[in-house]
């Protein structure tokens, strides 16, 4: 079956550290790939997304290429700030699969000033 | 702002009675889906909806039945509620295959007491 695996959190970091965080994913066809934040109190939003392989998603400052010969999508921000403290969602999304998206359980991020 | 409104956005409920959750969109998508997030189980997909009166179950589902007699609107209903049952729900819509992702609602809180 179709899954969604991401590093346990929570991860803390200090402010302007550098964030990786690991996303790998098994799916029985060529998914589309997403990485969702849910800030504290709130729905989850579409940070970024990736299509086909080796495209590179961007918003905010966070990145994360689709390497398909690893099945990772590892979403990276070179310098965190304090109101990136949030909770990360990796996802997945197959074409012929009613449009359903499997995701991973989420890391914590915890940044500190 | 993105078009998908959930009400109530908290609720607090005795154990054995009936509970409806609303979720209303202004997008006109095609696809509506209910989820349940819980402290180390992520995100949970209950029920989802492709079109007006087509629904299917999700992994969570017992417990719980949807209706959709409009585009707009998609209610889950706890029959009888559980202390089990306790949780954030989150709605979703999305308006196609593949690449869309899904827009959320911001949460109904739910204690069943």
């Amino acid at each position: 079956g179709n899954s969604v695996t991401q590093m346990e959190g929570p991860v803390t970091l200090s402010e302007e550290a550098f964030l990786t965080i690991n996303c790998t994913y098994t799916a029985t066809g060529y998914p589309s790939l997403f990485w969702y934040v849910q800030y504290p109190g709130e729905g989850l939003q579409l940070l970024l997304k990736a299509t086909k392989a080796d495209d590179k998603g961007s918003n905010k400052g966070f990145e994360a290429t689709y390497r398909k010969e690893t099945t990772s999508f590892h979403l990276e921000k070179g310098s965190v700030q304090v109101s990136d403290s949030a909770v990360y969602f990796c996802a997945l999304m197959l074409n012929n699969a009613g449009n359903m998206l499997t995701f991973g359980g989420g890391t914590r991020l915890m940044v500190k000033p | 702002d993105a078009g998908i409104t959930q009400s109530p956005r908290h609720k607090v409920t005795e154990t054995g009675t009936p509970v409806t959750l609303r979720c209303h969109q202004t997008e006109n998508h095609r696809y509506m889906y209910w989820y349940r997030q819980d402290p180390g189980h992520g995100l949970r997909l209950i029920h989802y909806s492709y079109g007006v009166k087509d629904t299917d179950k999700g992994e969570v589902s017992d417990g719980y039945s949807v209706s959709r007699s409009k585009t707009e609107d998609f209610l889950l209903t706890l029959e009888s509620a559980t202390s089990s049952q306790t949780s954030v729900y989150f709605c979703a819509i999305s308006g196609g295959q593949g690449a869309y992702g899904y827009t959320f609602g911001s949460g109904t809180r739910l204690t069943v007491v």
